[in-house]
């Protein structure tokens, strides 16, 4: 079946620098994706997300960027800060919210 | 608002007995849905809910049941367990099924069977 995956489990960053979590997905059909945060001991949050439609979108502090070309998502984390440390969810998304697909994560921490 | 809450947080069960994780929303959500998580692993879909009275299998629904009698509920069975069965289980709810409305999770309840 369609799945979405990572391309790296971990990733270690200095605090103050920008972090940048790959994430590549199969689907095509999928028109929505997602990025949730989720911290030791709690359930996923969420962060932000895009549509099929559009190829950047911003938040506070984060960016994710959509390439449909080569199906890769990433969320860029500027400034990331201690309270950043946790594991990166993508998630995808085609027709309806019950049909949402997770990658299995990557862990992000922040190094002081 | 509290948001998705789940009970118990925590649970270790013997092979063969069964138990009832909770859940309740109390954002008026009609989709509600249950996640298992397995360790380094992201989430599978277990079971989900369109409204109250109607549930529907996701991608791992072998060995659970739900039941969806009101619209903040939204339980998950569990009759015979198995150490397979051993995982976090997130319970999560959203206002529609539209495909940008964001699912909010609960804290999970983290279930050991020995």
């Amino acid at each position: 079946g369609e799945s979405v995956g990572l391309h790296l489990p971990t990733l270690s960053v200095q605090e103050g620098d920008n972090s940048i979590i790959n994430c590549a997905y199969s689907n095509s059909a999928s028109d929505y994706f997602i990025w949730y945060k989720q911290e030791s001991g709690k359930g996923p949050q969420f962060i932000i997300d895009i549509r099929s439609n559009m190829d950047k979108r911003q938040g506070q502090r984060v960016t994710v960027l959509l390439n449909k070309t080569v199906k890769h998502l990433s969320l860029q984390i500027a400034a990331t800060q201690p309270g950043d440390s946790a594991v990166y969810f993508c998630a995808e998304r085609f027709g309806s919210a019950r049909q949402l697909t997770f990658g299995s994560g990557t862990q992000l921490t922040v190094l002081p | 608002n509290a948001g998705v809450t789940q009970t118990p947080k925590f649970r270790i069960l013997k092979i063969g007995q069964s138990m009832t994780l909770q859940c309740t929303q109390d954002m008026n959500h009609n989709y509600m849905y249950w996640y298992r998580q397995d360790p380094g692993m992201g989430l599978k879909l277990i079971y989900y809910s369109v409204g109250a009275g109607i549930t529907d299998k996701g991608e791992v629904p072998n060995g659970y049941n739900v039941s969806r009698s009101t619209t903040e509920d939204f339980p998950l069975r569990l009759e015979l367990a198995a150490p397979s069965q051993t995982s976090v289980y997130f319970c999560a709810s959203s206002y529609s099924e539209a495909s940008t409305d964001t699912q909010y999770f609960g804290p999970g309840t983290r279930l050991t069977v020995l």
